[in-house]
């Protein structure tokens, strides 16, 4: 079976740009988390969603935005880019969602802001 | 505000001892708590996860020791190897749901 695919793996933007990162789950999951990790605040929760619809949200401002299709891949949105959106972004997916299902994580994408 | 926090934030141990991580929560709601591993490169990777309802659970060479009483619970890596050389993050979820609160990760260095 194969593993959670994001792409692209690296990406470098400019402050004020937007970026869409996608999230491919594991064949027959249908739940997707955002994960952003840096070294200074570690892994922080953005949201997840589960069949199409999201049902848990972080901390982080509006200009992060995300959505899943039918098939359930998923994709993330920044807008307006700051210098501190620099980081690693993960997904997760899951069978049924539940937090004791278990999470598999992508490789992530590396993105620099400049 | 970090919901769970972990230490050491490094740890270097040498082969075939013992590697303890440890975390403390506030949020008595919380009750779930995995530990990941993470390798350079790749992302993380669920390692063993308890209830607050049990004390102890083994894996192997990995076990977590819960205690509820003083919102902590710890990862013991036993015959620790060069191969278990990674980052280890532990977290907490509530009710169900799909979203964790992680620590900020602990650098384990095996020593051959």
């Amino acid at each position: 079976k194969a593993g959670v695919t994001q792409t692209p793996r690296y990406l470098i933007k400019t402050r004020g740009q937007q970026v869409t990162l996608s999230c491919s789950p594991i064949s027959g999951h249908r739940s997707v988390s955002w994960y952003q990790q840096t070294p200074g605040q570690g892994l922080q929760f953005l949201f997840e969603y589960f069949s199409e619809t999201q049902r848990n949200k972080g901390n982080f401002p509006g200009r992060f935005s995300g959505r899943q299709f039918s098939n359930s891949r998923s994709e993330m949105n920044v807008s307006t880019l700051e210098l501190g959106d620099s980081a690693l972004y993960l997904c997760a997916s899951s069978s049924s969602g539940t937090s004791t299902d278990t999470q598999y994580f992508g490789p992530g994408t590396r993105l620099t802001v400049l | 505000q970090q919901q769970v926090k972990q230490s050491p934030q490094s740890l270097i141990v040498q082969k075939g001892g013992i590697s303890i991580i440890n975390c403390a929560y506030e949020n008595t709601a919380f009750d779930y708590f995995p530990w990941y591993q993470q390798f350079p490169g790749k992302g993380p990777a669920l390692l063993i996860a308890i209830r607050p309802d049990v004390s102890e659970k083994k894996e192997g060479r990995f076990t977590i020791s819960f205690n509820k009483s003083a919102k902590q619970f710890s990862l013991h890596i036993m015959d620790s190897q060069p191969g278990d050389s990674a980052t280890y993050f532990c977290a907490a979820s509530k009710g169900n749901f799909n979203k964790f609160y992680f620590g900020s990760g602990t650098k384990l260095n095996v020593k051959p």
